[in-house]
């Protein structure tokens, strides 16, 4: 069984489009989490949730909306895509957020926008 | 800010010990030192943690300097599956791991 699952795993868009990715963990894990990895290959947190609550927002556009139903979803909504919006998002979740934390994470999204 | 250092990339033999380094001189008393994988096209996966002590799993060993202000991932025999970018990174407690660039590791068949 997939521990993290995304789906889709490739979405390509034109500018503008608004879409979704969405993110679901089997581990039971109660803190779930964003990442981007741009082209250059960094991968930047963007947000993470614990129990349902947001508790970290980076400096992420407000284009961008996270949405988690429940503990085992996290989903992503991007509003008026762009360009530089193009890369592989990750979805991650671990067991809780303090103390040691071990990330589980998703295969990812390879999100392009033309 | 990843607040580790690590060489860009680094070579092995297959089958040969790989050694790869990690410098974290601002690393505080309780940090942890993680490290995590990133296999071609997917996403990172744990491979190793320490606090103070050595560490050894079925995947590695984790090689803590005494001062703690630097570590070494060991990986025994390497093959081409563990071609991959390895991260070192520092883990606070209560923040989202943070990844810096880390080392892009090749095996040579």
């Amino acid at each position: 069984d997939t521990a993290v699952s995304q789906t889709p795993k490739y979405l390509v868009t034109q500018m503008g489009n608004d879409k979704s990715i969405k993110c679901e963990q089997n581990l039971g894990h109660d803190t779930m989490y964003w990442y981007k990895q741009d082209s250059k290959k960094f991968l930047k947190i963007m947000f993470s949730y614990n129990n349902k609550e947001l508790i970290i927002n980076e400096t992420v556009p407000n284009r961008f909306s996270p949405k988690s139903p429940d503990k085992a979803h996290l989903n992503l909504h991007i509003n008026s895509l762009e360009l530089g919006d193009s890369a592989v998002y990750f979805c991650a979740s671990s067991q809780d957020w303090v103390g040691v934390v071990f990330q589980f994470f998703g295969p990812g999204t390879r999100l392009t926008v033309l | 800010d990843a607040k580790t250092t690590q060489p860009n990339s680094m070579e092995s033999n297959e089958e040969e010990p790989v050694h790869l380094p990690c410098n974290h001189s601002t690393i505080s008393g309780t940090d942890y030192i993680h490290w995590y994988r990133q296999l071609p096209s997917q996403g990172p996966e744990y491979v190793i943690h320490g606090l103070t002590s050595n560490v050894n799993n079925r995947m590695a060993s984790l090689a803590i300097a005494e001062d703690r202000k630097s570590s070494t991932l060991i990986l025994h025999r390497a093959t081409l599956r563990d071609a991959a970018v390895y991260y070192c990174i520092l883990e606070t407690g209560n923040t989202p791991l943070v990844f810096g660039k880390g080392t892009r590791l090749s095996v040579i068949a």
